[in-house]
């Protein structure tokens, strides 16, 4: 069985400080993990996979996560958060695509 | 760029009447897959096909919903009898598998068809 558990429902950052959104799984095999994106009224957009590749991946938007198997985490991060970056972000398992619950990502000025 | 359409985006409905959604994955795409949102929640998965046959039904919230595929290109998801519980929004998605790291492919998602029952 596949899961995933993100570890804050909301998160909120001061604009140009650095993001972290947490989210750890579980699987009974090596997993692919994906990170998406949801804006308000829009559709979920791809920021992100990992497919046993390298560990560390970069997304788009200065987004990147880094995959680690002792800990079975894939923690999103961002140097620098902009305005934009307002919007829902869901970690995803490989398989049938367990969504987890979602960070809210909340930008201040 | 055609991507994930879907169609209506936006239906009210009143409760005990038959919705049925349209969606249409991007061209070369062999699978298509079915998820509901409600408010302040990820998708909640419900089932999958691959090219027409329907590999995962098991997680359809109940008989009342069914999906189909019946030529391997665009899907419809139905659900009989509404009730107001079925108010959320339903996204279809598409990505291609096949070979290895098939499980790594991409799944692109349509914006989703709201669901009012009233």
């Amino acid at each position: 069985a596949q899961s995933v558990t993100q570890l804050d429902s909301h998160v909120s950052v001061s604009e140009g400080t650095p993001v972290l959104l947490r989210c750890n799984y579980s699987s009974s095999y090596s997993p692919s993990l994906f990170w998406y994106v949801q804006h308000p009224n829009k559709g979920l957009q791809l920021l992100l996979k990992y497919t046993s590749a390298a560990t560390l991946v970069k997304g788009i938007n200065g987004f990147e996560a880094e995959f680690k198997k002792s800990e079975t985490s894939f923690h999103l991060t961002k140097p620098s958060a902009h305005m934009s970056d307002a919007a829902v972000y869901f970690c995803v398992v490989s398989g049938d695509m367990r969504f987890g619950a979602g960070t809210r990502l909340t930008v201040k000025p | 760029d055609t991507g994930v359409s879907q169609d209506p985006r936006h239906k009210i409905t009143k409760r005990g009447q038959n919705v049925t959604f349209r969606c249409d994955p991007i061209s070369e795409h062999n699978r298509l897959y079915w998820y509901r949102q409600t408010l302040g929640q990820g998708p909640e998965f419900l089932t999958y096909f691959q090219n027409e046959a329907q590999l995962e039904k098991s997680r359809l919230l109940s008989d009342r919903f069914s999906a189909e595929r019946p030529k391997g290109s665009f899907s419809t998801l139905e659900i009989q009898r509404t009730e107001q519980g079925d108010s959320a929004m339903y996204l279809c998605a598409s990505s291609f598998a096949g070979g290895r790291g098939s499980s790594g492919n991409t799944i692109y998602f349509g914006e989703g068809s709201w669901l009012t029952v009233v």
